[in-house]
C-alpha cells in the first residue's frame, strides 16, 4: 500500500544546530507540504512543492528551508533551530486537483 | 483569502450522545470540504469529504452535508463511541488556492467521549 513516512518520529537537539526532518511518499504525487501544529494554532503550511525542482513558502517558513530532487522525497531543513520551532511537523501529499492530502506520522521535534 | 471556522472545543460528551461539531467556511470559488480526523499521536486522516453543493459524505457513521446556501459543513454522528475522541479539523480546497493544490484547515475541536 502506498503511504507517507517520516523520520525521526522524535527528535531532541539544541538551540543553533542545523536539522533535517525527511518525508517520503510512495503514492507518486506531484504535491508535497510541509506543516507545523502547534496548540491554539492548529495547521500552519511551512513550505510546499508542485513537483522536481519546484519549491515554495507558505505562511510560517523563515527559518525553514526544503529542496525537492525528486518525486518521493520532500525533506525539511531547520537551518539554525529555535526554541520557538518546537512543535510537532507533518509532512503531506497529493495530486492536484479537489481531491484529499495525505498525512504522514509525524514528527516531534523538541529544541532545548 | 479562503477560511475556515469551526467550534471551539473541547467537547465533552457521554457515550451514545449525538454529536455536532460546526464548520463554516468563506471561499472565493466552489470548494471541496473536507474533514479530517486526529487521532492521540497519528497524523491526520481523511474522514469525509464532499465535492459539491448538496453532496453529503459519510464515514463510520459520522455525515456532513456541504450547504452552499450557508457556506457549512456540519460534522454530524448519532451515537458517539468513546473510540471517536480524537481532534477533527474542517477543511476546504478550491480553484483560488493555486488551482485546487493547497488546503485551507480550520483550528480543530477535540472531542472527548467519556464512558
Amino acid at each position: 500500500d502506498a503511504e507517507i513516512t517520516q523520520s525521526p518520529r522524535h527528535k531532541i537537539t539544541e538551540t543553533g544546530r542545523q536539522v533535517t526532518l525527511a518525508c517520503h511518499q510512495t503514492w507518486n504525487h506531484n504535491n508535497m507540504f510541509w506543516y507545523r501544529q502547534d496548540l491554539g494554532h492548529g495547521l500552519r503550511l511551512i513550505h510546499y512543492s508542485y513537483g522536481v525542482q519546484d519549491t515554495n513558502k507558505g505562511e510560517v517558513s523563515d527559518g525553514y528551508s526544503v529542496s525537492r530532487s525528486n518525486t518521493e522525497d520532500l525533506p525539511l531543513t531547520l537551518e539554525s533551530a529555535a526554541s520557538s520551532q518546537t512543535s510537532v511537523y507533518f509532512c503531506a501529499s497529493s495530486e492536484p486537483g479537489p481531491g484529499e492530502q495525505f498525512f504522514g506520522p509525524g514528527t516531534r521535534l523538541t529544541v532545548l | 483569502g479562503n477560511s475556515v471556522t469551526q467550534m471551539e472545543g473541547p467537547v465533552t460528551l457521554s457515550e451514545e450522545a449525538f454529536l455536532t461539531i460546526n464548520c463554516t467556511y468563506t471561499a472565493t470559488g466552489y470548494p471541496s470540504l473536507f474533514w479530517y480526523v486526529q487521532y492521540p499521536g497519528e497524523g491526520l486522516q481523511l474522514l469525509l469529504k464532499a465535492t459539491k453543493a448538496d453532496d453529503k459524505g459519510s464515514n463510520k457513521g459520522f455525515e456532513a452535508t456541504y450547504r452552499k446556501e450557508t457556506t457549512s459543513f456540519h460534522l454530524e454522528k448519532g451515537s458517539v463511541q468513546v473510540s471517536d475522541s480524537a481532534v477533527y479539523f474542517c477543511a476546504l480546497k478550491d480553484r483560488s488556492s493555486g488551482g485546487y493544490q493547497k488546503v485551507t484547515f480550520g483550528t480543530g475541536t477535540k472531542l472527548q467521549v467519556i464512558p
